[in-house]
């Protein structure tokens, strides 16, 4: 079975500062690795795919299958920044689109 | 992109009655939409599958009976809360996969659940 962790349920910083929420996974398959972030009062919506390798909003990812990590970084967080962050692996095949997520992690960037 | 809306948004309840929430993507088809129940600053808990046209397809744990799922057409699916009780109180969050893609999937604005 797979399981997503996110070890940190609060992270705060301060704008300006680099920021990077840690995301660990467990799957014996090749996975399918995504950041959700949810705004306050929004809903749920896609921040990064691993397969994308691309940068949103000066957010990356990258999957170290080493290391069963796909932790998410910016250089300089901005106030807009904060908000709920969840780590999500897909086992993929038939099964894509049943996400598991992890805990969460409350980013807060502090003026 | 898509939008996938749910409504109510909020619902009251008293136990034992039954509430229907509603899933619809508004701008595409999805064949496949996914029930996410969400417990307050937790994570979100997988419960099933819905599957336009067939039996909806539950996650361990989560009691079919219960949960009652119905996907009639390519932008609907319901979510039936049966014989509600206050441990059902919850946020639950729908997300879709448009026809044939295995692109990024597309989340409702969730609906909270509160049984008294």
């Amino acid at each position: 079975a797979q399981r997503v962790t996110q070890p940190e349920k609060l992270l705060s910083v301060f704008k300006g500062a680099p920021v990077e929420l840690k995301c660990n996974y467990s799957y014996s398959g090749s996975p399918e690795l995504f950041w959700y972030v949810q705004y306050s009062r929004q809903r749920l919506q896609l921040l990064l795919r691993h397969i994308s390798r691309e940068s949103i909003k000066g957010f990356t990812a990258d999957l170290n299958k080493g290391e069963t990590s796909f932790h998410l970084k910016k250089p300089f967080a901005q106030e807009e920044d904060s908000a709920m962050y969840y780590c999500a692996l897909n086992a993929g095949g038939t099964s894509y689109g049943k996400l598991t997520f992890g805990q969460g992690t409350i980013l807060t960037v502090h003026p | 992109g898509a939008v996938v809306s749910q409504h109510p948004s909020r619902v009251i309840c008293k136990s034992g009655t039954s509430v229907k929430i509603e899933c619809r993507s508004l701008d595409f088809q999805a064949t496949t939409m996914f029930w996410y129940r969400q417990f307050p600053k937790k994570s979100l808990m997988l419960m099933a599958t819905s599957n336009e046209g067939s039996k909806a397809t539950y996650e361990q744990g989560v009691e079919k009976d219960k949960f009652l799922i119905n996907h009639a057409s390519l932008t609907l699916s319901t979510l039936t809360v049966t014989s509600a009780h206050p441990e059902d109180s919850s946020f639950y969050i729908c997300s879709a996969r448009e026809l044939g893609n295995t692109g990024e999937l597309f989340f409702g604005e969730g609906s909270r659940l509160t049984v008294l």
